[in-house]
């Protein structure tokens, strides 16, 4: 199984851009990257993934290198309500998913 | 909009309960997720089904047992509460393979 490698933490302005980074050095040719996060007293959501090509939607940008090895999460516009715990998955096909303790994000004023 | 449901949002219990955490989920989805939630820990997966009355053992079974009779339903017990399983108990959801789960909003147990 792919291991991930998180800051424990990070701070953002808000209105600002931020920028979660992700190790994943020994991911293979078929594993995903998943990005999920947890608002506090409440159930994780789930973000965006992706495999090799870098992914835009409504909440966030994910840019995987060329090699795979690390990836960033993009918010562009952090507000206050994007203050969480971002958790950085690596998966193949369909398997259970293993949540660590991933980066708590904290968006001040 | 709610699509992952968790019948209680705070219980209390006694050691030596038994207990009943509901999920209901209205997705149609095939497989359904136990996580439990410790400061520290970040989520463990206790039990999971790939289908009506299939379940497979996570990563930390010891304690629990679930139920899954129908589709929509994955029901975790507590067979004996004990202290050590006070905690954030949260369920999933998903379907077709994807690894894209819904969560519901948690369980918080505690067992005096």
């Amino acid at each position: 199984d792919a291991k991930t490698t998180q800051p424990p933490s990070m701070d953002c302005a808000e209105g600002r851009a931020a920028n979660l980074p992700c190790n994943h050095s020994t991911i293979s040719g078929n594993e995903y990257v998943y990005w999920y996060r947890q608002i506090h007293s409440q159930g994780p959501q789930y973000i965006i993934h992706g495999l090799k090509n870098n992914e835009t939607n409504e909440m966030a940008s994910l840019i995987i290198t060329e090699d795979r090895k690390s990836s960033t999460l993009i918010l562009p516009h952090a507000t206050l309500r994007d203050t969480a715990v971002y958790y950085c998955i690596v998966r193949g096909g369909f398997q259970k998913l293993v949540f660590g303790t991933g980066t708590r994000l904290l968006v001040s004023p | 909009d709610v699509k992952v449901t968790q019948s209680s949002r705070y219980l209390v219990k006694r050691t030596g309960e038994k207990v009943f955490l509901e999920c209901v989920q209205d997705m149609d989805h095939e497989n359904m997720f136990w996580y439990r939630q410790d400061p520290g820990l970040g989520l463990r997966l206790i039990y999971f089904s790939y289908d009506v009355k299939m379940k497979e053992k996570g990563d930390i079974p010891e304690g629990y047992s679930v139920s899954r009779e129908k589709k929509e339903r994955f029901s975790l017990i507590l067979e004996s509460a004990s202290t050590n399983q006070t905690s954030m108990y949260l369920c999933a959801s998903t379907g077709d393979g994807a690894n894209v789960l819904t969560f519901g909003a948690g369980s918080r147990l505690t067992v005096l």
